[in-house]
């Protein structure tokens, strides 16, 4: 059964601090992993993308890494605004299936405060 | 170039009841995905459809639960004789074409309540 796991569920920090968000994997093997944001209320917006073979992506101030030999990922947030709070979500898209049937794990639910 | 759009945002609906909820996608894309988020719940597939094709609905419920995408017009997905469990978030998205690189861009989602 493919699984998307993460980490922290939920997590509070300063303003301007900065974080990091886990995702651990089973779905093998994979096309591509894709962290998104999705506000209260709102569709899940893409972060970033990152094949099998990437090792790290960078959009603006969110930086994913992976590790395909543990079938992990990290999404870290520098300099953490107000506006960064919402939930997180990695979704593994697998090989085969033709693309459609993407895995989402169950989100990390990030609030940023003063 | 608006994104995808659906409606309506807020559905409320009586046991029994149907409920149809619709999916434009962005301009240009012709392939269309259902998914749907219950509380505390990840995004699961439920249907993924092509102008006037259903490709996959592996996902979908068999009974009360369809799903079209006609040559003209949104998509639907249709739940009939709804029940409280049905009570939900219900995503579109859609992409240009199929293929597992190819982004699909999610809409705002129709809040299904079941009263």
């Amino acid at each position: 059964k493919n699984q998307v796991e993460q980490s922290p569920q939920s997590l509070i920090i300063l303003e301007g601090k900065n974080c990091t968000l886990q995702c651990n994997y089973t779905v093998s093997p994979f096309s591509n992993l894709r962290w998104y944001k999705q506000d209260t209320g709102r569709g899940p917006v893409s972060l970033t993308i990152m094949t099998f073979s990437e090792n790290t992506k960078s959009n603006g101030r969110y930086t994913a890494t992976l590790d395909a030999d543990t079938k992990q990922s990290s999404l870290h947030i520098t300099a953490s605004q107000l506006s960064d709070s919402a939930s997180y979500i990695c979704v593994v898209t697998p090989l085969t299936g033709g693309g459609n049937k993407l895995t989402f794990g169950t989100g990390t639910q990030l609030k940023v405060e003063l | 170039n608006a994104g995808v759009m659906q409606n309506p945002r807020h559905l409320v609906r009586r046991r029994g009841q149907e409920a149809r909820l619709r999916c434009s996608p962005m301009k240009g894309h012709s392939h269309v995905y259902w998914y749907r988020q219950l509380p505390e719940e990840g995004l699961k597939f439920m249907v993924y459809l092509q102008k006037e094709n259903i490709i996959d609905e592996s996902g979908m419920p068999k009974e009360r639960f369809s799903a079209e995408f006609p040559k003209e017009g949104p998509s639907i997905l249709r739940i009939q004789q709804v029940v409280r469990g049905d009570s939900a978030a219900y995503f579109c998205a859609s992409s240009p074409s199929q293929g597992v690189g190819n982004e699909q861009f999610f809409g705002p989602g129709t809040r299904l309540t079941v009263l």
